[in-house]
């Protein structure tokens, strides 16, 4: 079994629409969880951190952890072509002065039809 | 404000052969890691410096290394090259010394090994 499982899709929705993406993972030492988008032949940039269990919303964007069910969560609201990308889960358990490298999903391929 | 940048964008390299890559961290970041991302592993950690110290190395071999210099720039050395070396090379920094929060990525080296 993987760490971090990530439904690579392609999921495809109209514009629009809400855009539920997730991640499942194993280890409960994991503390900090990010999600990450990815366009092609790009580098992987930063949306959201979240650290321990609960909700933080940015803009269209919110990102829920239910440490309990080992269980992340990103939202997207009015979805948007541009939107279309690959978006990567990430996490670790962030040990301070000595942390650990990112634990990455393979990432789930997003397309939103105009 | 400048972003993480990665040198060379692109690079092709014979089997057998050594290959040094590039990274200059966000201006005021000190930690500075490494993943190598491929189509069917994913994005996978190498290692991480900070303040020209490796903290952390990930499951590779040996041929794999690097280094980081006092202003927080890092280089990361392939030798012997092979050609599952190929993929898309990915540096990371951050503000502080927990890599796990808010790792800020470069466009990436995407290095081909014939």
């Amino acid at each position: 079994q993987k760490e971090v499982e990530q439904d690579p899709g392609p999921l495809s929705v109209p514009e629009g629409a809400i855009v539920s993406l997730n991640c499942t993972y194993s280890n409960s030492a994991f503390q900090y969880f990010m999600w990450y988008r990815q366009y092609s032949r790009k580098g992987p940039e930063l949306l959201m951190y979240t650290y321990s269990s609960g909700n933080k919303e940015d803009g269209r964007f919110t990102a829920q952890v239910d440490k309990s069910s080992k269980y992340i969560s990103l939202f997207i609201r009015d979805s948007q072509p541009s939107d279309s990308a690959t978006y990567l889960c990430a996490m670790n358990r962030g040990s301070g002065g000595g942390a650990d490298g990112l634990t990455f999903g393979k990432g789930t391929h997003l397309i939103i039809q105009p | 404000k400048a972003g993480v940048t990665q040198t060379p964008r692109y690079l092709i390299k014979t089997r057998g052969q050594q290959v040094t890559l590039s990274c200059s961290p966000i201006s005021g970041h000190r930690s500075v890691s490494w993943y190598q991302q491929t189509p069917g592993q994913g994005l996978q950690f190498l290692f991480e410096y900070f303040s020209e110290t490796q903290r952390n190395k990930g499951n590779f071999p040996g041929r794999f290394s690097g280094r980081q210099f006092s202003n927080s720039r890092s280089e990361m050395n392939v030798s012997t090259l092979e050609l599952g070396d190929s993929a898309l090379y990915l540096c990371a920094s951050s503000w502080g010394d927990r890599q796990s929060t808010e790792a800020f990525f470069g466009q990436g080296t995407r290095l081909t090994v014939v």
